[in-house]
C-alpha cells in the first residue's frame, strides 16, 4: 500500500479483556516498529521487528503484552487482560531495509480502556 | 530526567516569523537525529533526519545537529499557519534502532 495501515483506528475494551491491534507496513518494507503514545507525550518505544523475528523487544511493558509478525509483513500487538493504564495511541511504523534510518508511521490505534 | 528534553510550548508566532525548535540530549551514543511533524489526532511524519554533526536544509526546514553540545535544533522559515502542528525530535544509535523521542513542542502560527 501507499502507507502504513493500523487497523482498528479507535478501539474501546473493558478493564480485563484481551485486544489485538493490527499494522499493514508499506509494502517491501522489512523493518518494522511499535511504539505507544500517551496523552502529551512523545512516542515509546515498544518492539521492533526485522523479518519475522523480534529484533529488540526492550520496551514491551510487561508480560501481557506481545507481538508478532509471522510472514515478515503484518504484525499484531496482542494486549492480555487490560488496564486503564493501556490507554493510549499505538502507533507502528516501517523502514525499508535494517539499516535505514527512516521510518514512516501509521496514523495509530486509539486504545481506550474502561 | 529523560533522555531526550523537549520544551512543550506552545510556541505561537506570527505568519512569516521563523519557528526556532531545539532538544537536548544526555546519552552521547546517538547518531542519527530526526525531525516529525505531528497533527492532531494523526501519525507522526518525518520531515528531516540528519546524520551525526551539521546541517542539512530542505525547502523552508533547516536541521541543526551539535553533537559536542548534544543539542539538536529545527528551523522553519516563513512560517505559515498549516506549520501549527506539533514537533517531535527523535534520535537513534544506529541506523534502523530504536527511536527515541523527545516529548514534543507545539507550535502555532497565527495569520
Amino acid at each position: 500500500g501507499a502507507g502504513v495501515s493500523q487497523t482498528p483506528s479507535n478501539k474501546v475494551t473493558e478493564k480485563g479483556k484481551y485486544v489485538e491491534l493490527r499494522c499493514d507496513p508499506i509494502s517491501g518494507h522489512t523493518a518494522l516498529y511499535w511504539y505507544r503514545q500517551s496523552l502529551g507525550q512523545g512516542p515509546e518505544f515498544l518492539i521492533y521487528f526485522q523479518g519475522t523475528g523480534a529484533a529488540d523487544d526492550s520496551g514491551l511493558p510487561n508480560d501481557r503484552f506481545f507481538a508478532v509478525r509471522p510472514e515478515g509483513s503484518v504484525s499484531t500487538l496482542k494486549i492480555q487482560r487490560t488496564e486503564r493504564g493501556d490507554s493510549a495511541v499505538y502507533l507502528c511504523a516501517s523502514s525499508s531495509r535494517r539499516d535505514d534510518a527512516e521510518a514512516f508511521f501509521g496514523q495509530g490505534t486509539r486504545l481506550t480502556v474502561v | 530526567q529523560k533522555e531526550v528534553e523537549q520544551d512543550p510550548g506552545p510556541l505561537s508566532v506570527p505568519e512569516g516569523a521563523i519557528v526556532s525548535l531545539n532538544c537536548t540530549y544526555s546519552n552521547s551514543a546517538f547518531q542519527y537525529f530526526m525531525w516529525y511533524r505531528q497533527y492532531s489526532r494523526k501519525g507522526p511524519e518525518l520531515l528531516m533526519y540528519t546524520y551525526s554533526s551539521g546541517n542539512k536544509e530542505d525547502g523552508r526546514f533547516t536541521a541543526q545537529v551539535d553533537k559536542s553540545s548534544k543539542y539538536i535544533s529545527l528551523f522553519i522559515r516563513d512560517s505559515q499557519p498549516s506549520d501549527s502542528a506539533t514537533y517531535l525530535c527523535a534520535m537513534s544509535k544506529a541506523a534502523g534502532n530504536k527511536l527515541t523521542f523527545g516529548g514534543g513542542t507545539r507550535v502555532l502560527v497565527k495569520p
